[in-house]
This record gives structure tokens, C-alpha cells and sequence, in this order.
């Protein structure tokens, strides 16, 4: 059973601080991770997009990929009230998302 | 807007009933995936279709849960004899090619059908 694996929070952090996610999977044959970003009876929206080794920048986010140790993580700089939200990160397995459970972030202003 | 659109947004069945839920894909899209989720959980793969095919269903129960996308019309979800355990928000999410899913990750999601079943 492929899987992705998250700590469900919640994780809270003062408005301005680096939050910081983390995610490990299973299947090492996934080349491709995902965060996506879902707002309390939402549907998600994806937010950042990873595929190599090392880190991935766009605003205030920035994505890790760690393939070795299977491990991903999203860095949120400056936090601010509107991100908070639950964080769902996924892996590519056999043509289709596989889903961690999230994390829930809250920024406290 | 051409977005992903799932109907109906709400449903409240009796145990015992049927539920039928329907997604009509992005335009352009030809690939449509049901995701399940339960409450504060994540989302949870169901099954993966083409137009007329079915080409992943290893996240379908075995029992009660089938789907389609016909060539003409929405994908629809169908669960049978509905049991209190199938109250969840069931997402419907389309791309263009499965090809273009892993270039970008981006599955447009629709807003979901919300099941509640009494």
C-alpha cells in the first residue's frame, strides 16, 4: 500500500513566522510531489509542484524534495492569517495522486 | 466558468438508499479521478477513468461503489444500499492527460458532493 504520511496537527504558528510542513512517502517510485492547500469545507488548490532534488521557490513558499530520504516539506515565510488552512501533500503512483491526511496550520495574528 | 462542476452539492439519504453523484469534467479534460473524504481526514483515491473506460478502480470498496464516464455526459459516482460509514465528501478532480497530471500536478478539483447519510 503506497503511502504519504503527515503529522495532522494542528501546527501554529505567530503571524510573520516561517511555518514550516512536513511529509514522507512510501513509494520510491514516485518522481513527482505536490502541496495543496485546503481551506475548512473547500476543495483543495494546488500550491507548489516539486520534482528534483533540493528546493523549489514561489513567493513565500518554498518546497523541499529529499528523495533519498523520501521526504518533502513546504516552508511558508512570513506567515499570515489567510494561510491558515490544512495542507495536503501528495506523490505520483501509477498515474494517479495519492494523498497524505494534512496538516493543519494555524497563524495566530 | 468552464471548471470542474459536481452535482449535487449536498445529499441526505436514508440507510438503505441509493446514492448517485455526478461530475462534469474541466472542458477539454478527459480524465476524471473520485477522491472520498471523511471528516479532518485527507482525501482518499477512489478510482480513475478515461471516456468509457475504468482504468484504476484499486480504491473502490468492493461492494456497493461503482462508477462511469460514459462518451456522453458526467461521470457519476453510485453507491448502493448507502450505510452510515459512506457519509463524506466525495471530490471530483479532472486533467487534460494523465501525461500532463504528472508534468503538473494539477488536478482541478470540484467543489465536492457533500453525502450525509441518516
Amino acid at each position: 500500500q503506497k503511502e504519504v504520511e503527515q503529522n495532522s496537527g494542528p501546527l501554529s504558528v505567530p503571524e510573520g513566522a516561517i511555518a514550516s510542513l512536513n511529509c514522507t512517502y512510501s513509494d520510491r517510485g514516485s518522481q513527482s510531489f505536490f502541496w495543496y492547500r485546503q481551506y475548512s469545507g473547500k476543495s483543495p488548490e494546488l500550491i507548489m509542484s516539486i520534482y528534483s532534488n533540493g528546493d523549489k521557490e514561489d513567493g513565500r513558499f518554498t518546497a523541499q524534495l529529499n528523495k533519498a530520504s523520501q521526504y518533502v516539506s513546504l516552508l511558508i515565510r512570513d506567515s499570515q492569517p489567510s494561510d491558515s488552512a490544512t495542507y495536503l501533500c501528495a506523490g505520483d503512483s501509477s498515474y494517479k495522486l495519492i494523498f497524505g491526511s494534512g496538516t493543519r496550520l494555524l497563524v495566530r495574528p | 466558468n468552464a471548471g470542474v462542476m459536481q452535482n449535487p452539492r449536498h445529499l441526505v439519504r436514508r440507510r438503505g438508499q441509493e446514492a448517485r453523484l455526478r461530475c462534469s469534467p474541466m472542458k477539454g479534460h478527459s480524465h476524471v479521478y473520485w477522491y472520498r473524504q471523511l471528516p479532518e481526514e485527507g482525501l482518499k483515491f477512489m478510482v480513475y477513468l478515461q471516456k468509457e473506460n475504468i482504468i484504476d478502480e484499486s480504491g473502490m470498496p468492493k461492494e456497493r461503489f461503482s462508477a462511469e464516464f460514459p462518451k456522453e455526459g458526467p461521470s457519476i459516482l453510485r453507491i448502493q444500499q448507502v450505510v452510515r460509514g459512506d457519509s463524506a465528501a466525495y471530490f471530483c478532480a479532472s486533467s487534460g492527460t494523465s501525461g500532463e497530471l504528472l508534468d503538473t500536478g494539477e488536478l482541478f478539483f470540484g467543489e465536492g458532493s457533500r453525502l450525509t447519510v441518516l
